[in-house]
């Protein structure tokens, strides 16, 4: 199958500070992919979609300027956490969806905010 | 919201089959029955999917209601690594709404040896 991968896989930082998490596809090109994030114990959040080259569709109640989608290629999204707060600690997960329409998902970056 | 309804968990002896129940009473004609599994702390993992005929692949069997309002996520021979959470999610493959995975609760299922 096709291969997501995610960088840093963990990361801790202060909080106050901004964190980058970048979502490549490895062996495809991604015309769209998407961010998710996990609380512990609970399912999947969807917090938005991007495709390449446009503004990411954020879904209701997550604040864009908050969190920074950039889709510059089409191997390449990226997911800014600005200033961060421990209550933005969570496992951030992205996927990516290419011409064959099936999403293929990163092994996901914990994100520690002390 | 999700629009299937899951068991929240289900226990199964090793090597015996693991059936897992989804309901998708609502699901809309163009709308396919998507299944993922996450293990702890991973990426999910796509296992199967389908619109309304049943489905094989090495990984599990996917058997849809002739009505389409539910379905069953079939591994035959579970093994202790098929310990996860098992997501059931319909989808419109593209269109407008971009192929959006809204992902419910699932179902833990936990391989007993």
């Amino acid at each position: 199958g096709a291969v997501v991968s995610q960088h840093p896989s963990r990361v801790i930082c202060k909080s106050g500070t901004s964190v980058k998490i970048e979502c490549r596809s490895l062996d495809f090109q991604a015309t769209t992919m998407f961010w998710y994030r996990q609380f512990p114990k609970q399912s999947l959040m969807l917090m938005a979609t991007s495709n390449e080259g446009s503004k990411a569709t954020y879904e209701q109640g997550v604040e864009k300027d908050k969190f920074l989608i950039n889709h510059a290629s089409l191997t390449l999204s990226t997911l800014t956490v600005t200033s961060a707060h421990p209550e933005d600690s969570s496992f951030y997960i992205c996927s990516a969806m290419g011409l064959s329409n099936e999403q293929f998902f990163g092994p996901g970056t914990r994100l520690t905010v002390l | 919201d999700a629009k299937t309804t899951q068991p929240p968990s289900m226990d199964c002896a090793e090597g015996r089959a693991a059936n897992l129940p989804c309901n998708h009473s609502t699901i809309s004609g163009n709308e396919y029955v998507y299944w993922y599994r996450q293990i702890h702390s991973q990426g999910p993992q796509y296992i199967i999917h389908g619109l309304k005929n049943n489905e094989t692949n090495e990984m599990a069997s996917l058997i849809i209601t002739e009505d389409r309002k539910s379905s069953t996520l079939i591994l035959p021979h579970a093994t202790l690594r098929d310990t996860a959470v098992y997501y059931c999610i319909v989808r419109v493959a593209g269109g407008n709404q971009g192929g959006k995975l809204i992902f419910g609760q699932g179902t833990e299922l936990s391989v007993k040896p």
